[in-house]
């Protein structure tokens, strides 16, 4: 979702229970992406990324899905954990050199 | 040493004051970047420095100067800021500007312009 004055788009959750977060991304000539896990006070953090040529890839816990055709991804956290609570950014790479982030997702995990 | 340490943490500096941001990687990485960060706000890119020279110029105003004099450091002069200028300041390093490489980001710097 996009960001509207200061607030950002939150999802909440249930411990336990798994996450989507989702990103659209603006240029078709990005051909790497990249999800960052923010948490207050601190920088991004690297998640796992994906290179244009596939669809999906895998972490611990963690898969993003690519979508070139509509220009989305998405973030699935499996037994989304309290530690998970944070903001997420998708980042796309367009060229080179280049990062630009999404508008962010804030992750809010109920116990 | 897999870190990229920024200093100060925080700063606080009036509009006529001239202060410089500092960040240090030990990682080998060649590509250091400079990104601003507004509360509840994605980072923004800055400047981009390959090798030790600057290849990436966001269109920053000219108070911001960046400087990198070695492969381990990447500063950031600041003269003359504006209180719109108040930001998260965060450094990042990759190994190489091409894509397929991630950023290791910096905590950052707390900037205050009073």
């Amino acid at each position: 979702g996009e960001s509207v004055g200061l607030h950002l788009p939150t999802l909440s959750v249930q411990e336990g229970d798994n996450s989507i977060i989702n990103c659209a991304y603006s240029n078709s000539a990005s051909d790497y992406f990249i999800w960052y896990k923010q948490e207050s006070g601190k920088g991004p953090q690297f998640i796992i990324d994906i290179r244009s040529n596939m669809d999906k890839r895998q972490g611990q816990r963690v898969t993003v899905l690519l979508n070139k055709t509509v220009k989305h991804l998405s973030l699935q956290i499996a037994a989304t954990q309290p530690g998970d609570s944070a903001v997420y950014f998708c980042a796309e790479n367009p060229l080179e050199g280049k990062f630009y982030f999404g508008s962010g997702t804030k992750l809010n995990v109920k116990p | 040493d897999t870190e990229v340490t920024q200093t100060p943490k925080h700063l606080v500096m009036g509009m006529t004051n001239k202060k410089s941001l500092k960040c240090e990687q030990h990682m080998g990485h060649r590509a250091m970047y400079w990104y601003k960060q507004k509360a509840k706000k994605p980072p923004e890119l800055m400047f981009v420095y390959s090798y030790e020279k600057l290849s990436i110029n966001e269109s920053v105003p000219s108070r911001f100067s960046p400087e990198c004099p070695n492969s381990s450091l990447l500063n950031l002069h600041l003269h003359a800021l504006q209180p719109e200028d108040s930001a998260l300041y965060l450094c990042a390093s990759s190994l190489r500007v091409q894509s397929n490489y991630g950023y290791t980001f910096g905590s950052g710097t707390r900037l205050t312009v009073v």
